[in-house]
């Protein structure tokens, strides 16, 4: 198993860039999770999905952050437009039948820096 | 607020010593109570999950425990290793709160040869 997967590893954009993070998650699983993670804040949970559809994004900072599932198996973090606090490491998590209980599999992230 | 708080901020053992985290919080009711190891520059592993009527869960040299009386859990880390040199999460969910999560600051260990 290839386990959850992201891209790019690492992106480095300037403020006001349009940036795309995505990720696919493990085959099988049905809930899908976009965390960022800042020395300040640490882990935050921005949204997740169950069954590609958007439960909660209440964590979604602002309207320039959108998120999206097309099918099962793909998922994009969108950042239009990017600011230099977005900075961060972005991490997608997959978890299989979505209980709250159910353990989360998180792939190697995606450092962002927006200068 | 619901709270999650994690002591020490950070930590040096030997390795083969044993060790032990704490976490305190405030949120109340919990659904879950979640402990995670961040190796540097990897995403999260789930070590454990309980939930608020269980009191203790292990998984290998690492023991959770979870007093829902006085709001404290703790990972205990048995003959530690130079690979448990990493940052331990300590995450609570709240009831009825779906995926609603409080991470803790995490607990950076270190593990000296």
């Amino acid at each position: 198993d290839a386990g959850v997967i992201q891209s790019p590893r690492h992106e480095v954009t300037e403020m006001g860039q349009e940036v795309t993070l995505r990720c696919k998650p493990i085959s099988g699983h049905n809930s899908l999770f976009w965390y960022r993670q800042t020395m300040m804040r640490g882990l935050e949970l921005l949204i997740y999905f169950n069954n590609n559809v958007p439960i909660d994004d209440s964590g979604m900072p602002e309207d320039r952050f959108s998120a999206k599932m097309p099918n099962a198996s793909f998922s994009t973090l969108k950042i239009q437009p990017s600011e230099p606090r977005d900075s961060a490491v972005y991490f997608c998590a997959s978890s299989h039948v979505g209980g709250v209980q159910e353990t989360q599999y998180f792939g190697p992230g995606t450092r962002l820096l927006v200068l | 607020k619901n709270q999650v708080e994690q002591s020490p901020q950070s930590l040096i053992i030997l390795e083969g010593k044993n060790c032990t985290l704490q976490c305190n919080y405030t949120v109340s009711p919990f659904s879950n109570l979640r402990w995670y190891k961040q190796d540097t520059g990897r995403g999260p592993v789930s070590l454990t999950i309980m939930t608020f009527s269980e009191n203790t869960k292990s998984n290998g040299r690492y023991t959770a425990t979870l007093d829902a009386d006085t709001k404290q859990s703790s990972l205990h880390i048995t003959a530690s290793q130079l690979s448990d040199s990493a940052s331990y999460i300590c995450v609570v969910s709240p009831w009825g709160g779906g995926f609603k999560t409080i991470f803790g600051a995490g607990t950076r260990l270190f593990v000296k040869a």
